[in-house]
Parts: C-alpha cells; sequence; structure tokens
C-alpha cells in the first residue's frame, strides 16, 4: 500500500512568516510524529500525536511549534513566525498501534526541506 | 547533549567486505534500538531493530549487536554491496517516552565496486 506522504517537499518562507506542512500517514496507524533533521545532527523529535487527539504531545516543547490532527491519518505541523534556525528537513513518521508486535518501528515519509530566508 | 552518537561520519568499504556501523547512547532508559537507512531525498527507512534484552539480532545480510554495559550498538553488513551505500541512522527508544525515536547524527557508508 501507500506510504507516508509529506507536501510541499520544498518550502521556502521569509523570516518571520508562518508556515504548514502537511503528512498523510498509513492507513491504520495511530501515531504520528514530526522529526526535525539536520545536516550531521541526527533527527530531533518535535512532537507526536496518537489515535485521534488534536492536541500535539510535544516532544520538545516549543511555542512555535504544533500540530493538529485534523483526520486521522493526516497530521499538519505548523511553524510560527520562522527563524533562519528553522531551515531543515522536517520528516514525519507514522508508527502501528500499540498492540502489535512492531509498534517500535517507525515509517517516514521523504521529509519537506524548509529553507527560511 | 546527544544521547545518541555515531562518531563516523563516513565508512568506505570494498564490495563483498564486511561494514561495520557504530553507535554509542548515553540514555540508559531505551528499550529498543532502531537501524535506519536513508538514501538521498527520501526519508528513512528500516532495517533492523533489537530490544534491550537481546543482545544480537541477526536479518539476512544485516546483525545488530547489544552491549548494554558499553552502551554500545553495532551494525554488521556481510557481505556488503554497492546498493548498501548510504546514510544509516541508529536510534534509541523507550515505551515510556510515546516511543519518540532519539537519532544519532548518521553514517554515511560508501560501499565500492
Amino acid at each position: 500500500g501507500a506510504g507516508v506522504s509529506q507536501s510541499p517537499r520544498y518550502k521556502v518562507a521569509k523570516r518571520g512568516r508562518d508556515v504548514a506542512l502537511r503528512c498523510d500517514s498509513i492507513s491504520g496507524h495511530v501515531t504520528l510524529y514530526w522529526y526535525r533533521q539536520t545536516l550531521g545532527q541526527g533527527s530531533e523529535v518535535l512532537t507526536y500525536s496518537q489515535s485521534d487527539a488534536q492536541r500535539d504531545k510535544s516532544g520538545r516543547p516549543s511555542g512555535r511549534f504544533s500540530a493538529e490532527r485534523p483526520e486521522r491519518s493526516v497530521s499538519t505541523l505548523k511553524i510560527q513566525r520562522t527563524e533562519q534556525g528553522d531551515s531543515a528537513v522536517y520528516l514525519c513518521a507514522s508508527s502501528p498501534p500499540p498492540d502489535r508486535e512492531l509498534a517500535y518501528e517507525q515509517y517516514f515519509g521523504p521529509g519537506t526541506r524548509l529553507t527560511v530566508t | 547533549d546527544q544521547q545518541v552518537k555515531q562518531n563516523s561520519p563516513s565508512l568506505s568499504v570494498q564490495e563483498g567486505r564486511i561494514s561495520i556501523l557504530n553507535c554509542d547512547y548515553t540514555n540508559s532508559m531505551f528499550d529498543y534500538f532502531l537501524w535506519y537507512k536513508k538514501y538521498p531525498a527520501e526519508g528513512p527507512t528500516f532495517l533492523i531493530s533489537i530490544s534491550s534484552i537481546k543482545d544480537k539480532n541477526e536479518d539476512g545480510r544485516f546483525t545488530v549487536f547489544l552491549n548494554k554495559s558499553a552502551k554500545h550498538l553495532s551494525l554488521h553488513i556481510v557481505p556488503s554491496q554497492p546498493g548498501d551505500s548510504a546514510v544509516y541512522f541508529c536510534a534509541g527508544t523507550n515505551n515510556n517516552a510515546g516511543n519518540m525515536l532519539t537519532f544519532g547524527g548518521g553514517t554515511r557508508l560508501m560501499v565500492k565496486p
């Protein structure tokens, strides 16, 4: 079946503007994660949400980052008042229900490369 | 403070030989470790994992070893193939922390024909 998809693949934003990044996860997956990947520093988790929860559970609390879950398999990462340091690749991942044997595994989308100018 | 470290940013291996990628961690609460493989312009794809109660897990050409006392894990690929050339990330996670993955910085593996 279809994997995790993200849109847009590339985004250029002017500093101070708000951006929204979309993730469509795998059907049946309940937990969605957002990671930020910077070159040579691996990835840090930004937020995750379980089931249908509209509110995100922030891995690293930050007032400018939030995620919404308008549909079970869709998540939107919103970044307010972008800064140049936000330039990175944003990865979305989803995982199967907790009762599944492979619940630890996360399936990643291709990422959105955000450039803040 | 990086909880997961991959100290070798790159590794070059001849086709057919063994590739050994190393990873160190500091968080003793991790109960599961995963290796991901990433090609350019694509998201990471799951490769192999190991529970903290095991010391070895094998899947075809890929074997992951875990040394809990040393807080060290390694990924062995044998024999290495040119198609294995990619960036490899190790990650640790804890079931009580929402299974969020903490990644290392990655190691770029180049397998030469």
